[in-house]
């Protein structure tokens, strides 16, 4: 089983800088990863695939890039809305299909 | 619009069963794969099982394993999740999501609750 391990646990940003968050995987999953958002009782919602595609609906600011084991989720400006728990996850090597433990976004 | 809708949660004893329902709308269910993930309070994410469209290929995380049986109903447009057997590491918010690679959309969760 694939291991994914995000850093940090906790990032504390103020509104209209840049954040980034990090995502390791415990062997190569090529580019097989997407990163999702949570907010307080709400369901993860799909931002990025194949580790740098966004999703539909999904703004420009959120961006994501590497490959591997690396790889990271980058908000350019960020706004209120923005502050939430985000999630990776591996579909290279399944089942299963494995998630790091999440970052959570707060306002700073 | 895609629409995923679950339900059946609620608090069981340790040791009992339920069953999780997803109803699916806006796309064409039968042409999709499914899965269960779920979420235990304050945690990451867990990816549980999965069914593809046809039920030919279905997997189980280990954790559940012998205990949960996955299963659909193309012509209802529904997903299912049968547990047996529940300890009190199964609590969590349990989310039906369609696809897997990656998991396109997800429906609200229903809350499963193992105490005694």
């Amino acid at each position: 089983e694939i291991v994914m391990t995000q850093s940090p646990a906790t990032l504390s940003v103020s509104p209209g800088e840049r954040a980034t968050l990090s995502c390791r995987a415990s062997q190569s999953v090529s580019s097989n990863l997407a990163w999702y958002q949570q907010k307080p009782g709400q369901a993860p919602r799909l931002l990025i695939y194949g580790a740098s595609t966004r999703a539909t609906g999904i703004p420009a600011r959120f961006s994501g890039s590497g490959s591997g084991t690396e790889f990271t989720l980058t908000i350019s400006s960020l706004q209120s809305e923005d502050f939430a728990v985000y999630h990776c996850q591996q579909y290279n090597n399944w089942p299963p299909v494995t998630f790091g433990q999440g970052t959570r976004l707060e306002i700073k | 619009e895609v629409q995923l809708v679950e339900s059946g949660g609620g608090l069981v004893q340790p040791g009992g069963s339920l069953r999780l329902s997803c109803a699916a709308s806006g796309f064409a269910f039968s042409s999709y794969n499914v899965n269960w993930v779920r979420q235990a309070p304050g945690r990451g994410l867990e990816w549980v099982s999965y069914i593809s469209s046809t039920s030919n290929t279905i997997y189980y995380a280990d954790s559940v394993k012998g205990r949960f049986t996955i299963s659909r109903d193309n012509a209802k447009n529904s997903l299912y999740l049968h547990m047996n057997s529940l300890r009190d590491e199964d609590t969590a918010v349990y989310y039906c999501a369609k696809g897997l690679r990656p998991l396109a959309d997800w429906g609200q969760g229903t809350l499963v609750t193992v105490s005694s």
